[in-house]
């Protein structure tokens, strides 16, 4: 069975403040790391996908990278606009493998 | 704005009745899926669908059923509806599930049971 373990729950930081989000998976096969951001009361919003370990992709202040076992959402001078959930999912090799989402880091910026 | 839409945006409604949901995928894409999110569970994988097909189930209980309609749209149903039922239901769409595309999220229904 996928799973998926994020950390931390929540993470307040100031405008500016540097950070990372991790996500820690365990997967029979991975086809696929998806990254998302989630707003209070609104659905996901996709950011990355990430195949291969070694892999990097970026997005105005996000990185997102991946070894073969875990996910780091790296977070360059955050603005107050970044608060929201990030959420981690994973998709495995067998059939049509669904997305195994982990439960999300709150992050607040303050500014 | 994903392209992906759903009806109603809020639903309240008493233990034991019974409601349907309703997804309109992105242009072009074949395949839905359904998903819970509450609070404690975070986002459970509940059903998907591919051009008409069921493909995949995950945690959805006996009292849901879904099914996408041939011009792709995709209707969840909740039956005897219990407090517990209380939830976001998203609907999410993509383009072929057999290799790792994104999945594109619609805004969600909040059910309410009272």
């Amino acid at each position: 069975e996928d799973q998926v373990t994020q950390s931390p729950e929540a993470l307040r930081l100031q405008e500016g403040e540097s950070s990372s989000l991790n996500c820690s998976y365990t997967v029979s096969g991975l086809r696929g790391l998806f990254w998302y951001r989630q707003d209070p009361g609104k659905g996901p919003e996709f950011l990355f996908t990430l195949y291969s370990a070694g892999e990097e992709k970026e997005k105005e202040r996000l990185k997102a990278t991946l070894t073969k076992k875990e996910s780091f959402l790296h977070i360059t001078a955050p603005k107050p606009e970044d608060s929201a959930t990030y959420l981690c999912a994973v998709q495995g090799n067998s059939g049509y493998s669904t997305l195994t989402f982990g439960k999300g880091t709150m992050l607040l910026v303050s500014p | 704005d994903s392209g992906v839409t759903q009806t109603p945006k809020h639903l309240i409604t008493a233990t034991g009745q019974r409601v349907t949901l309703r997804c309109s995928p992105r242009s072009g894409d074949l395949s839905v899926y359904w998903y819970q999110q509450s609070l404690d569970q975070g986002l459970q994988f509940l059903i998907q669908y591919y051009n008409g097909e069921e493909r995949a189930k995950g945690n959805i209980l006996e009292r849901f059923s879904a099914q996408q309609f041939p011009d792709l749209h995709s209707e969840l149903n909740l039956s005897s509806l219990e407090l517990g039922d209380s939830a976001l239901y998203f609907c999410a769409s993509s383009v072929d599930p057999l290799n790792s595309y994104e999945q594109y999220f619609g805004p969600g229904t909040r059910l309410t049971v009272t």
